[in-house]
Formats: C-alpha cells, sequence, structure tokens
C-alpha cells in the first residue's frame, strides 16, 4: 500500500513565526510533490512543487525534499493568520506521473 | 474564467437513488480525476481518465462509474447511492508534457448527502 504521512496537528504558531510542516512517503520511485492548501470549505490549491532533492523557494514558501529518506517539508515564513488552512502533501507514485495520493493533512493555526 | 466546472454543487439523495456527477475543463488538459474527501481519509482517488477514451479505477470505485464523454468533460455515476457514499467529491485535471508537473486543478466540490 502505497502511503503518504503527515501529522495532522493541528499545528499552531505565533503571527510572524516559521511553521513547518512534514511528510513522508512510502513509494521510493516517487518523481514529483507537491504542496495544497485547503481552507475549510473549499477546494485544495496548488502552493508549490518540487522534483529535486533540495529546496525550493517562492515568496514566503519553501519546500524542502529528500528522496533518501522520502521526506518532504513546507517551511513557510513570516506565518499570517490568512495561512491558516489544511495543508496537503500530494505524491505522484508507481513511476506513472498521471496520478497523485495525497496525505491526510496538516491543520496550521496562526494565532495573531 | 479557465478551470474545472463542477456540478451540482449541493445535493441531497436518498438510499438506492442514482445520480450523475458533472465535471468539465477548458484548459485542454488530457488527464482527468474524480477524488472523494472524507474527514481524517483525506482525498482518495475513485476513478481516473489519462486521456480522451480512456478511463481506470482508482483507490475506491466501488459503486461508482465514469464517462469520458470528450477531451473537456468527465463525468461520476452513482447508480444507487448508499449512505456511505455521502462525502464531498472533487474532481481534477491536468496537464501534459511541460504541463504535468503543474499539479491537479481541481474544481469548487460537490457535497453530497446519502440519508
Amino acid at each position: 500500500q502505497k502511503e503518504v504521512e503527515q501529522n495532522s496537528g493541528p499545528l499552531s504558531v505565533p503571527e510572524g513565526a516559521i511553521a513547518s510542516l512534514n511528510c513522508t512517503y512510502s513509494d521510493r520511485v516517487s518523481q514529483s510533490f507537491f504542496w495544497y492548501r485547503q481552507y475549510s470549505g473549499k477546494s485544495p490549491e496548488l502552493i508549490m512543487s518540487i522534483y529535486s532533492n533540495g529546496d525550493k523557494e517562492d515568496g514566503r514558501f519553501t519546500a524542502q525534499l529528500n528522496k533518501a529518506s522520502q521526506y518532504v517539508s513546507l517551511l513557510i515564513r513570516d506565518s499570517q493568520p490568512s495561512d491558516s488552512a489544511t495543508y496537503l502533501c500530494a505524491v505522484t507514485y508507481g513511476g506513472a506521473t498521471n496520478k497523485l495520493i495525497f496525505g491526510t493533512g496538516t491543520l496550521l493555526a496562526v494565532q495573531p | 474564467n479557465a478551470g474545472v466546472t463542477q456540478t451540482p454543487k449541493f445535493q441531497v439523495l436518498k438510499t438506492g437513488q442514482s445520480m450523475t456527477l458533472q465535471c468539465a475543463q477548458d484548459m485542454n488538459h488530457n488527464s482527468m480525476y474524480w477524488y472523494r474527501q472524507d474527514p481524517g481519509m483525506g482525498l482518495r482517488l475513485i476513478y481516473y481518465s489519462a486521456s480522451e477514451g480512456t478511463t481506470d479505477k482508482g483507490e475506491v470505485p466501488n459503486g461508482y462509474n465514469v464517462s469520458r464523454l470528450n477531451k473537456r468533460e468527465f463525468s461520476l455515476r452513482l447508480e444507487s447511492a448508499a449512505p456511505s457514499q455521502t462525502s464531498v467529491y472533487f474532481c481534477a485535471s491536468r496537464g501534459q508534457g511541460a504541463l504535468l508537473n503543474s499539479g491537479y486543478t481541481f474544481g469548487s466540490g460537490t457535497r453530497l448527502t446519502v440519508v
């Protein structure tokens, strides 16, 4: 069974702090990794993608990938109350890049 | 607006009734997907269509059928609804080639309740 694991949270951080969200996956041949943000009652929206080991930065967001450890993370700098949402990790599996497996998500709460 | 359009947004069914959830995308994407989302279970793939004319089962296909009507449209049918199918259903699409790495684009979802 191919799996994507996330801590369900809630992860509570004060406004202005760095939020660190983590994800592990079981399929060693996974090639593409995505982070989605989902506000309550809304659909998931893509915020970051990463394909190579290392860091990828986009504004306040940094995605980190370590394929040897089968680990991907998302850092949110200068967290804002508007960042409060569920963050979903998604991973391609089986070498077939058309399908994604999603983790169950981590609920982030940024306290003003 | 470009994107993925789902209808209806809300639906209440009685056990045993049938219905079809509609999905259309205008981004010229090859691949389309149906997911369900339940509390604590995350998004689970029901069916997908890698290209026009093809469909395949995902993780949880039982009780559902799909039709890839053309490149734009991918519908999900519940033939005999059961309370276990109460969920939020999302349709998504994905590009190909250079667009393959752009991730999925999701529709706004259908909240289905089966009583």
